[in-house]
């Protein structure tokens, strides 16, 4: 596709079920980016992937998140026993390289409601 | 305190005022500073960026990087109803370019 995908783009789950949020990066693109944004908050780094290695994964609040990447293309987050507090829109990007200045190309997001 | 911190908001402008928007940051490290735009219920997209101190003008936008100050602009000459959006600012810090954002101004420019 043109741009980055994500799905879905709302999900609403019961607290304790696990979700699954899935990205498409822009094709060629192999460095991969989630971001999670919570209402009134900034844009908070999760984790990022470089091809399907993720060298960086301090980001991620807690032992219930992990994400993987297969074939250098789409991921997936995966939220085990949700939360309430992890209710917010969950945000994917690409880019080319992992450069200082590259551009991110981010997704339009998943808004997780949890109840 | 947080590393980069922004105004929320929101700010409401006729068309066609300056706009002015700020973010400070408390990190010395950070050496490219960046603008994004985000609409409602779109992810944000990178508008400018700017590396050590300086200007950098691009149409109707200019960026402006105080590094003594800890201090960086975003200005918006003859603002339009469709600036109205969030912008953020962001700073990359470390390997692989992961972002630091600012929480985001909300801009309005009313007609």
């Amino acid at each position: 596709g043109a741009g980055v995908s994500q799905s879905p783009s709302n999900k609403v789950t019961e607290k304790g079920k696990d979700v699954e949020l899935r990205c498409d990066p822009i094709s060629g693109h192999t460095a991969l980016y989630w971001y999670r944004q919570s209402l009134g908050q900034g844009l908070e780094f999760l984790i990022y992937f470089q091809g399907n290695s993720a060298p960086d994964k301090s980001g991620l609040p807690s032992d219930r998140f992990s994400a993987e990447r297969t074939g250098g293309s789409v991921s997936t987050l995966t939220i085990q026993r949700t939360q309430q507090e992890d209710s917010a829109v969950y945000l994917c990007a690409s880019s080319q390289l992992t450069g200082f200045n590259e551009k991110l190309f981010f997704g339009s997001g998943t808004q997780l409601s949890v109840l | 305190q947080k590393e980069v911190e922004q105004d929320p908001g929101p700010l409401s402008v006729p068309e066609g005022a300056i706009v002015s928007l700020n973010c400070t940051y408390s990190n010395s490290a950070f050496q490219y500073f960046m603008w994004y735009r985000q609409y409602s219920r779109k992810g944000p997209e990178l508008l400018m960026y700017t590396y050590s101190s300086g200007n950098k003008e691009d149409g109707r936008f200019t960026a402006q990087v105080d590094k003594s100050s800890k201090y960086i602009s975003l200005f918006i000459r003859d603002s339009q109803p469709s600036d109205s959006a969030t912008y953020l600012c962001a700073m990359p810090l470390g390997a692989g370019n992961m972002l630091t954002f600012g929480g985001g101004t909300r801009l309005m420019v009313k007609p």
